[in-house]
């Protein structure tokens, strides 16, 4: 079952180093990845995703891997910015449904 | 850019009492969400709302939740009779196509506090 009250983990980075953030999945049958950025007092947002037939997708200063054999999932920011600073989600899809299920979270706190 | 938005930002009211929250999808999207996050807690699902019909929902959402597309622009959430334990942030969102590989967008969310 779920913790109540879970306190996220949090990765504190130098402003311009690069972050990298992880995430575990639980079900072998999701096939479609997202990572979400949650500002503080707004929604998620969407930042990159990644299907379960690629292992790596890029975006602007964004790589997510995919680790299938693992269920492991990691988004990677390079040269970290202090607009960079939220929570970070990431998000499984599963094949006949289109509900998000989202993990846990990480706080990135990124200081000058 | 358009953008999902959300009515009130936070909504208190006491335990009983009827709540309705309100969503306005972005325009040409056709598939509407609603989600929830206990504070301190993961985005749970709630449901999903297409062609005027719920799609999907979740063991969450028993019969004290309801959705509803009133007109073209509106998507609300209404819980009959609210529940201390139904304080949340809630999340609306919308998507132009099916869920999979397109993505959702979300609005800013209203803060839920039962008294």
């Amino acid at each position: 079952g779920e913790s109540v009250g879970l306190h996220l983990p949090t990765l504190s980075v130098q402003e311009g180093d690069n972050s990298i953030i992880n995430c575990a999945y639980s079900n072998s049958a999701s096939d479609y990845f997202i990572w979400y950025k949650q500002e503080s007092g707004k929604g998620p947002q969407f930042i990159i995703d990644i299907r379960s037939n690629m292992d790596k997708r890029q975006g602007q200063r964004v790589t997510v891997l995919l680790n299938k054999t693992v269920k492991h999932l990691s988004l990677q920011i390079a040269a970290t910015q202090p607009g960079d600073s939220a929570v970070y989600f990431c998000a499984e899809n599963r094949r006949g449904t289109d509900k998000l299920i989202f993990g846990t979270g990480t706080r990135l706190q990124v200081f000058p | 850019e358009p953008e999902v938005t959300q009515t009130p930002s936070h909504q208190v009211t006491q335990m009983g009492q009827e709540v309705i929250l309100r969503c306005v999808p972005i325009s040409n999207h056709l598939y509407f969400y609603w989600y929830r996050q206990i504070l301190g807690q993961k985005v749970e699902f709630l449901v999903s709302f297409y062609n005027n019909e719920i799609s999907e929902k979740s063991e969450i959402f028993d019969d004290q939740f309801s959705v509803e597309r009133p007109d073209g622009s509106n998507f609300t959430l209404k819980i009959r009779s609210t529940k201390l334990e139904d304080s949340a942030m809630y999340f609306c969102a919308s998507s132009l196509r099916e869920g999979r590989y397109n993505e959702q967008f979300f609005g800013p969310g209203t803060r839920l506090t039962v008294l």
